[in-house]
């Protein structure tokens, strides 16, 4: 079975500029998250999407937005980017929202703002 | 969500017991303690997790205990592929990540 996937898995934008992640679900998996990964750092809870509803939001800026579509794929935007957007951007999947299910990262897509 | 604390960096020979401790003091009672780690330039990967029995999987145990305020995560044996960020989470909503721990395993 193939895991989650990412794309794109590189990607320079420049400061105020808007950009797109996108992320699919292992097959069967209705929930996704989104983490940031700072440099050095731990990844950061931005979103969970379950069943297509929001479930849960870290502690972003409304700048960050989210959407989930009837085949549980995900994207993540972010507008007005700026140089603390550069980061390591990783989805997550798993069967339902509960956290105790196990969570599969995707290899993620890494966001140069320039 | 509860905090944790861990060392930052551990060192392992291969082939022996990695036991990687995880402090979590504020924990409260419907909160579990998660294990990832992360290989270097990957997503992180699921471990174990646990409320409050020990549990064991193929990969590691989690010794958990009775006052549930600290947890170690154990490697049976070692391997250098185990090089790698650990990280201990406690919650029961969203997984908070710290810092977490370097373990490096090391012939």
């Amino acid at each position: 079975d193939a895991g989650v996937t990412q794309s794109p898995t590189h990607l320079i934008k420049t400061r105020g500029q808007q950009v797109t992640l996108r992320c699919s679900p292992i097959s069967g998996h209705k929930s996704v998250s989104w983490y940031q990964q700072v440099l050095g750092q731990g990844p950061q809870f931005i979103f969970q999407y379950y069943e297509k509803e929001e479930r849960g939001r870290g502690n972003f800026p409304d700048r960050f937005s989210a959407r989930q579509f009837p085949n549980y794929s995900s994207e993540l935007n972010v507008n007005a980017l700026l140089l603390g957007d550069s980061a390591l951007y990783l989805c997550a999947s798993s069967f339902t929202s509960a956290t105790y299910n196990e969570q599969f990262f995707g290899p993620g897509t890494r966001l140069t703002v320039l | 969500d509860a905090k944790t604390t861990q060392p930052t960096s551990m060192d392992c020979a291969e082939g022996r017991a990695a036991n990687l401790p995880c402090n979590h003091s504020t924990i409260s009672g419907n909160e579990y303690v998660y294990w990832y780690r992360q290989i270097h330039s990957q997503g992180p990967q699921y471990i174990i997790h646990g409320l409050k029995n020990n549990e064991t999987n193929e990969m590691a145990s989690l010794i958990i205990t009775e006052d549930r305020k600290s947890s170690t995560l154990i490697l049976p044996h070692a391997t250098l592929r185990d090089t790698a960020v650990y990280y201990c989470i406690v919650g029961a909503n969203k997984l908070v990540f710290g810092a977490g721990t370097i373990l490096r395993v090391k012939s």
